[in-house]
This record gives structure tokens, C-alpha cells and sequence, in this order.
């Protein structure tokens, strides 16, 4: 177990809906990544946040947003949803210090019908 | 820009022997990091082992350790002893700005 939880697990919708992914990091993480994990452009940045600031975007599309909250948890939000953003969307979390290693959550499986 | 290059989509191995999985990277920046994470059919990504690129020494981590050879921009993992339970798809990556750069990973199958 990472300590990273991510929720829901799976989460089913349809084309033009709205979805919020929800993350909570490792006790003492300030940093928060999200990633998207798809078959044909594989494991992709989205964006970074450190504690409750966005530091860095990725690959992400304008219709999908995050944020990260004083408690540190952080939501991705997907909206106007499309076939193509069905994937695997994890969030890790990190010390931002020494290593810095990212410690991933077990994901949430989007499946856009 | 970081980028990993992993060149083996599958690799296969009988149990208990030694497998090497290959990764390459190129980066411009001096100071970086190189990670292996393992993803079995659940879906989950488990980080297995870190190597700085000032770090003197090969790291390891029980049956896994890193071959690294900085002069070829190579960090090829090397699993000891496999088990069953190292069936999975194994992911290289380099630490980029805010962000890690990934590989398209190597499927391992170990067979009894």
C-alpha cells in the first residue's frame, strides 16, 4: 500500500458529462502529480501541485482542471467528456525533498461510453 | 526535454532465473533521477527502486538492482531470482521538471 488513495476506483459515464476524481496523498506530502494512462499515448503528465499552488501542467486539456486544498487532498475534474479521455488517471504524491520519489495510487479507471 | 526509450515490449523468463530489462535515456540536465515502477494486471504503479545520477553506487533494492551506466545513458533493471509475482508490465522513468517522464514499459512474463 503506497498511502496514496484514490477515489473512486471505476467510474462509468457518458459522452458530455462531468467527473471529479478525488486524491489523497501520503501523510506529510505537500506535492500532488496527476497522470493520465491511455493505450495509445501511454503514461502522460497532467499537471502538479504543491501544497494547495500549481506548479507545473502537463499534457492537460483546457476541459480538464485540478485543484489541491488546504488539507492537501486534490480533485481533478473532467468535464464535456469525450471517447477518448476513458484511461487510467493516477495521482501520486511526493516529499519534494532528497529522492523525491512519487509514490502512485491504485488509479481511477474512467470509461467514457 | 527528458525522454526514456524502453526498446523490449515483452521479455520471458523461467522462474528463478535472472532477467535484465532495458531502459536508455537522454536528458540535458546534470543533475537527475531514474525509476523503475512495476504494474501488474490490477493496475496499480509500484515504485521498485531509485538511482540518482551522482550516486556512486549501482542502487538495489532486495532482488532488484540498477545497472547504471551513466557514460551510455543506460539504467537497465535487473530482477534476481523471478517469481511468479513479478509478472507485469515494468516502467522506466526520469525525473523532468515537477513531473516524471516515462517510458512505453516491457511486459515480463515468468512462466514455472
Amino acid at each position: 500500500d503506497s498511502g496514496v488513495t484514490q477515489t473512486p476506483k471505476h467510474l462509468i459515464t457518458a459522452t458530455g458529462q462531468r467527473v471529479t476524481l478525488r486524491c489523497s496523498p501520503r501523510s506529510g506530502d505537500l506535492s500532488v502529480y496527476w497522470y493520465q494512462q491511455s493505450l495509445d499515448q501511454g503514461l502522460q503528465f497532467l499537471i502538479h501541485y504543491y501544497n494547495g499552488e500549481e506548479r507545473a501542467k502537463g499534457n492537460i486539456l483546457e476541459r480538464f482542471s485540478a485543484q489541491q486544498f488546504p488539507d492537501l487532498h486534490s480533485e481533478l475534474n473532467l468535464s464535456s467528456l469525450e471517447l477518448g479521455d476513458s484511461a487510467l488517471y493516477f495521482c501520486a504524491s511526493s516529499r519534494d525533498r532528497g529522492k523525491n520519489i512519487q509514490y502512485f495510487g491504485a488509479g481511477t479507471r474512467l470509461s467514457v461510453l | 526535454a527528458q525522454k526514456i526509450t524502453q526498446t523490449q515490449p515483452g521479455m520471458f523468463v523461467q522462474e528463478k532465473e535472472a532477467v535484465t530489462l532495458d531502459c536508455t535515456y537522454d536528458t540535458s540536465d546534470p543533475s537527475y533521477g531514474l525509476f523503475w515502477y512495476k504494474q501488474p494486471s490490477s493496475g496499480e504503479m509500484i515504485f521498485l527502486i531509485y538511482q540518482g545520477s551522482y550516486d556512486q553506487q549501482n542502487a538495489t533494492e532486495g532482488r532488484y538492482s540498477l545497472n547504471f551506466q551513466k557514460a551510455r545513458k543506460s539504467a537497465n533493471l535487473v530482477i534476481s531470482a523471478s517469481q511468479l509475482g513479478d509478472s507485469a508490465m515494468y516502467f522506466c522513468a526520469i525525473r523532468g521538471f515537477q513531473k516524471l517522464v516515462f517510458g512505453t514499459g516491457t511486459r515480463l512474463l515468468v512462466s514455472p
